[in-house]
C-alpha cells in the first residue's frame, strides 16, 4: 500500500482559514468514508482531530473540519491560532481491512 | 480514564528481534468495540502503520512489514505485544500503541507517549 498525498508544508496567518489535501485511490480514501487527521506537536504523541471524514471527538475545536470528494479528503482549519502551528497527518482504512497515513503536512502560522 | 504505555528495550542489535510491550490501565483491553495497535515514527520523518489486533485474536498487519512483524495479546495483564524480527537500521523509530477506533484498524483517540527504539551494533 502506498502513503497518502500530503503538501509537505502549509501556512496561514492568524485568523485566516487553510486547508490541507490527502490523495489517495479508490482503493482507501475514495473507497471508503473511513478517513481520519491526527495533530502532532514535536515530541507528542499523536492526537485524534477527526475521524470519519468529518466527525470530531469530544473535545476538538469546531475550528476543524474534514471533507472528502472523490479520492481527496480535507481538513480546513478556520480562524487560524499560533497553537495550531504543528504537524497534521491523515490515515484512511484499505480494501485490505489495514490503515494507511499520509506524509504529513507542517503548518506554519505566520 | 484510559492509558496505554509502551515499555522495552531502546536499543536493538542489527538482524536481532525487537519486542515491545503496551500496557493499558483505567480500562479493559476486551472492550468488545475496540482493537488495539502499534505505529511507529522514524526521527523525523512521517507515521507508519505497523499493524492491529483484537482482543479476540485476530490480526491486521502492513504488507510492508507483514513478513517479520506479529502482535499478540495477553488479557490477563491486559497487554498487547509487538514483535519485529530481522530488524534493520531503518526501523530505528518512535514506537506508538494506541487504541483504535471501533470495529476499525485506524487509530483512536488514545495513544502511549512512545518509546524510541534504535537499532545499532
Amino acid at each position: 500500500q502506498s502513503a497518502l498525498t500530503q503538501p509537505a508544508s502549509v501556512s496561514g496567518s492568524p485568523g485566516q482559514s487553510i486547508t490541507i489535501s490527502c490523495t489517495g485511490t479508490s482503493s482507501d480514501v475514495g473507497g471508503y468514508n473511513y478517513v481520519s487527521w491526527y495533530q502532532q506537536h514535536p515530541g507528542k504523541a499523536p492526537q485524534l482531530l477527526i475521524y470519519d471524514v468529518n466527525k470530531r471527538p469530544s473535545g476538538v475545536s469546531n475550528r476543524f473540519s474534514g471533507s472528502k470528494s472523490g479520492n481527496t479528503a480535507s481538513l480546513t482549519i478556520s480562524g487560524l491560532q499560533a497553537e495550531d502551528e504543528s504537524n497534521y497527518f491523515c490515515s484512511s482504512y484499505t480494501t485490505s481491512s489495514t490503515c494507511v497515513f499520509g506524509g504529513g503536512t507542517k503548518l506554519t502560522v505566520l | 480514564q484510559l492509558q496505554l504505555q509502551e515499555s522495552g528495550p531502546g536499543l536493538v542489535k542489527p538482524s536481532e528481534t525487537l519486542s515491545l510491550t503496551c500496557t493499558v490501565s483505567g480500562g479493559s483491553i476486551s472492550n468488545i468495540p475496540y482493537y488495539w495497535g502499534w505505529i511507529r515514527q522514524p526521527p523525523g520523518k512521517g507515521l507508519e502503520w505497523i499493524g492491529t489486533i483484537y482482543y479476540s485474536g485476530s490480526t491486521y498487519y502492513n504488507p510492508s512489514l507483514k513478513s517479520r512483524v506479529s502482535i499478540s495479546v495477553d488479557m490477563s495483564k491486559n497487554q498487547f505485544s509487538l514483535r519485529l524480527t530481522s530488524v534493520i537500521a531503518a526501523d530505528t523509530a518512535v514506537y506508538y500503541c494506541a487504541r483504535s477506533q471501533p470495529y476499525s484498524t485506524l487509530p483512536g483517540d488514545y495513544w502511549g507517549q512512545g518509546t524510541l527504539v534504535t537499532v545499532s551494533s
